[in-house]
């Protein structure tokens, strides 16, 4: 059975940091682009950020791009986003998504909200 | 960035009838390698995303054959044969052909 469990959000103040994790198992991880996929409450899907199999080629979309950090283990089939200088605009429900072959994999989901 | 333009945005549709959503992008989706790359997800309420369609028309494993999707270049269509109550929801391409990916606004797809 294929897993991703997306952890690690909350509530957080404007300019504070959070780090999310997307721990999973029943697919190969170690040769899956990765990518994290948020939704801000009642709106549309947004690409955030993704990663190629080796880890060495990350690429984000333009309102996150030096406020976030997109990595993986592949040790422990595991991805993660670190989340930095958090704005209003960036709550929302984070999704953690595989790209694995001919499949697409995505978690339920972990909640970020950023409010003073 | 690359603009991915959906209509209708709302599509109310009668059971067992048809629904075509149409998708439009900014610049051409076709790959150097040939491949078109442009998805098609679906998203029940309450429930994450889930891909349909992959590379224009290819169906994901467990798809019914009731969807196909179709298109070259900057339009794409996504086509529902015979609807059922399990196809409400939004309706969603997605290319990553250019960097960033983006996403269409969505079609709300609800029954009559």
């Amino acid at each position: 059975e294929v897993q991703l469990v997306e952890s690690g959000g909350g509530l957080v103040q404007p300019g504070g940091s959070l780090r999310l994790s997307c721990p999973t198992s029943g697919f190969s991880f170690t040769s899956s682009w990765m990518n994290w996929v948020r939704q801000a409450p009642g709106k549309g899907l947004e690409w955030v950020a993704n990663i190629n199999p080796g880890g060495e080629g990350k690429f984000y979309v333009d309102s996150v791009r030096g406020r976030f950090t997109i990595s993986r283990d592949n040790a422990k089939s595991s991805l993660y986003l670190q989340m930095n200088s958090l704005r209003v605009e960036d709550t929302a429900l984070f999704y953690c998504v595989a790209w694995a072959g001919d499949s697409c994999y995505w978690g339920r989901g972990t909640l970020v909200t950023v409010s003073s | 960035d690359v603009v991915v333009t959906q209509s209708p945005l709302s599509l109310p549709v009668t059971l067992g009838q048809s629904a075509s959503i149409s998708c439009r992008s900014s610049q051409s989706l076709a790959s150097s390698g040939g491949d078109t790359l442009l998805d098609w997800f679906h998203q029940r309420p309450g429930q994450s995303p889930r891909r349909l369609i992959h590379g224009v028309s290819k169906r994901d494993s467990g798809v019914p054959d009731r969807f196909s999707g179709g298109g070259s270049g900057t339009d794409f269509t996504l086509k529902i044969s015979r609807v059922e109550a399990e196809d409400i929801g939004i309706y969603y391409c997605f290319q990553y052909a250019h960097r960033p990916h983006t996403f269409g606004p969505g079609t709300k797809l609800e029954i009559k």
